[in-house]
Formats: C-alpha cells, sequence, structure tokens
C-alpha cells in the first residue's frame, strides 16, 4: 500500500538557520503531493503541493520539488522564522483512491 | 468564508456516557472524513464519506460510528465512550477525485476529548 515517510523531530533550529525536513513516499502511479502545517490549537493546513514529477510547490518561503526518481518531497526555507514553529506533515494522495496518506509529522521549533 | 467548522471545542465525558462531534462544511465538498490525533501516532482516520448517505470504516473505527444524512454535515458518534478515545478529533473535507487528485483537504480546528 501507500506510505510516506518523514525524518523524526523535533527539528530545533536558530531564527534564519536554513531548514530541510526529509519526506520520501511509496505510491503506485503518479499520485499528488502535499505538505500541511499545523500551528499549536489549530487544525492542519495546506502549505504547498506539487502535482507532478519536476513540479515545484511554494508558500510563504517554503518550496519542494516532487522527485520521481528518487520519491522524494523535502521541504525546505532558506531563513526560518520563530512564527514556523509548528508541526509539519507530507502527505499524498492517488487518482485512483478516495482517502490521503499522510506522514506522522515532524515538530519544529525555532528559537530567537 | 467558515471553511470546515467543528462542535464542541472541548469535552470533558466520564467513562461509559455518549456523545456526537458535529463537522460542517460550507464548500460543497463530496468527501469528508474524521481522524484522531494522538502524540507520536500521527493522523488516525476513523471513518470517511464518499457522498450524501454513504460512509465507510477507516484504519481505527471501533468504538465510533458516523453519519452523513446531508451533504454539508458528518457527525462522528461514540455510544460508550471508554479512556482510550481520549484524543483531539479533526473532521476534514475534500472534492472529489473526478476533480481531481490534487484536491486538497481542508481541516476543521478540533474537538478535544478528554474520558475520565
Amino acid at each position: 500500500g501507500d506510505s510516506v515517510t518523514q525524518m523524526e523531530g523535533p527539528v530545533t533550529l536558530s531564527e534564519e538557520a536554513f531548514l530541510t525536513i526529509n519526506c520520501t513516499y511509496t505510491a503506485t502511479g503518479y499520485p499528488s503531493l502535499f505538505w500541511y502545517v499545523q500551528y499549536p490549537g489549530e487544525g492542519l493546513q495546506l502549505l504547498l503541493k506539487a502535482t507532478k514529477a519536476d513540479d515545484k510547490g511554494s508558500n510563504k518561503g517554503f518550496e519542494a520539488t516532487y522527485r520521481k526518481e528518487t520519491t522524494s518531497f523535502h521541504l525546505e526555507k532558506g531563513s526560518v522564522q520563530v512564527s514556523d514553529s509548528a508541526v509539519y506533515f507530507c502527505a499524498l494522495r492517488r487518482g485512483g483512491s478516495y482517502i490521503p496518506t499522510f506522514g506522522r509529522g515532524t515538530s519544529l521549533i525555532v528559537h530567537p | 468564508n467558515a471553511g470546515v467548522t467543528q462542535t464542541p471545542k472541548f469535552r470533558v465525558l466520564k467513562t461509559g456516557q455518549s456523545m456526537t462531534l458535529l463537522c460542517a462544511q460550507d464548500m460543497n465538498h463530496e468527501y469528508m472524513y474524521w481522524y484522531r490525533q494522538d502524540p507520536g501516532m500521527g493522523l488516525r482516520l476513523i471513518h470517511y464519506s464518499v457522498g450524501e448517505g454513504t460512509t465507510a470504516k477507516g484504519e481505527v473505527p471501533d468504538g465510533y460510528n458516523v453519519s452523513r444524512l446531508k451533504k454539508q454535515n458528518f457527525l462522528l458518534g461514540l455510544e460508550s465512550a471508554a479512556p482510550s478515545q481520549t484524543s483531539v478529533y479533526f473532521c476534514a473535507s475534500s472534492h472529489s477525485r473526478d476533480r481531481g487528485p490534487d484536491s486538497p483537504l481542508h481541516f476543521g480546528n478540533g474537538t478535544r476529548l478528554t474520558v475520565t
């Protein structure tokens, strides 16, 4: 079946540091890939997405590139802020499935 | 635009009590989902619905029931609450796969349930 594997957290960084959160997936066909963010006390919200190989999704300074050859969708940001502290979830969705597949989430803590 | 609204936001139950969690969406989405989130466990799918009047079991359906009598509402019921059901419950909705597999899920802000 489909699966998404994320690096375990928490990831702890100082403000303005470079961020990478790794995500790899297993799925048949050509799924769409997503990153969601969950701020404390809130539900998940879409951060960015990519729908085909080599697509780059971007939003709020975050980027991720759909790499079919390595089945990866790593999340990056050049300079994190304290306000980026949250839990980040990688997910995939295949066209033939009703149900998306989520990773377990990676907690990011950014210190001033 | 309210999006996905969950009620109540917090609830404390005693073991054996029952309750219903309500989810309402105003985006005309066909699919709706109920998840629970526990520390270290990520999101686990309880039940889902692909249309009005239809429901299906997810990964952890035991102890829960659902109903989708109207397209915009998806109810999650606990008939006899147990301490193991202490969790944060999230409802989500999305367009159908016919409208594109890149349709993201839209989540509510959760219901924090404690069973003592």
